[in-house]
């Protein structure tokens, strides 16, 4: 079946330094990827999505690129800010439009 | 983008009561609604689908008769907590898909429920 796995975290990082959230999938044939992020109390908000492999989502820094060869959709930033703390989710859809979700990966970024 | 809201965001109840949770698609038409649970520092659990003018569909493991999902328009769906226990308490999601392949979900804000 369809699965997504994220790295562990919580991630805590110095304001400016460089963002890797690790992503990689299981799914039969090529679905639509996307990450997630959520603040706290609220909900989850779409921070950029790739429908087919090779394809670069970008939104507000963050960068994620389909990798079908390795089945993989890590999530990079160059210089995170303090803003940036929140929940991120990887997921990807299904063909019932179900989203499976990874377990999620707390970054804590510090002054 | 499309805009998910929820109503109420909040909500806190006594044992053995019953609360409804609307979810509403502000700006587009949503068949399909998804309604996810999310416990502290975890993941969503996506407890059921909500479809417009069909009964709900529920995931494994979900009381359909505890969670009452009724998807009344194309822009209203209502989840219902039938004699909520404090068990119960959670974070609850909606969600609708919009975007032109409808493989882009939009979510709502959430709604805090806790059961005395």
């Amino acid at each position: 079946g369809n699965s997504v796995t994220q790295m562990e975290g919580p991630v805590t990082l110095s304001e400016e330094a460089f963002l890797t959230i690790n992503c990689t999938y299981t799914a039969t044939g090529y679905p639509s990827l996307f990450w997630y992020v959520q603040y706290p109390g609220e909900g989850l908000q779409l921070l950029l999505k790739a429908t087919k492999a090779d394809d670069k989502g970008s939104n507000k820094g963050f960068e994620a690129t389909y990798r079908k060869e390795t089945t993989s959709f890590h999530l990079e930033k160059g210089s995170v800010q303090v803003s940036d703390s929140a929940v991120y989710f990887c997921a990807l859809v299904d063909s019932s439009y179900k989203l499976i979700f990874g377990s999620g990966t707390r970054l804590l970024v510090r002054p | 983008g499309a805009v998910v809201s929820q109503h109420p965001s909040w909500v806190i109840c006594k044992s053995g009561t019953s609360v409804k949770i609307e979810c509403r698609s502000l700006d587009f038409q949503a068949t399909t609604m998804f309604w996810y649970r999310q416990f502290p520092k975890q993941s969503l659990m996506l407890m059921a689908t909500s479809n417009e003018g069909s009964k709900a569909t529920y995931e494994q493991g979900v009381e359909k008769d505890k969670f009452l999902i009724n998807h009344a328009s194309l822009t209203l769906s209502t989840l219902t907590v039938t004699s909520a226990h404090p068990e119960d308490s959670s974070f609850y999601i909606c969600s609708a898909p919009s975007g032109l392949a409808g493989d882009t979900q939009y979510f709502g804000p959430g709604t805090r429920l806790t059961v005395l």
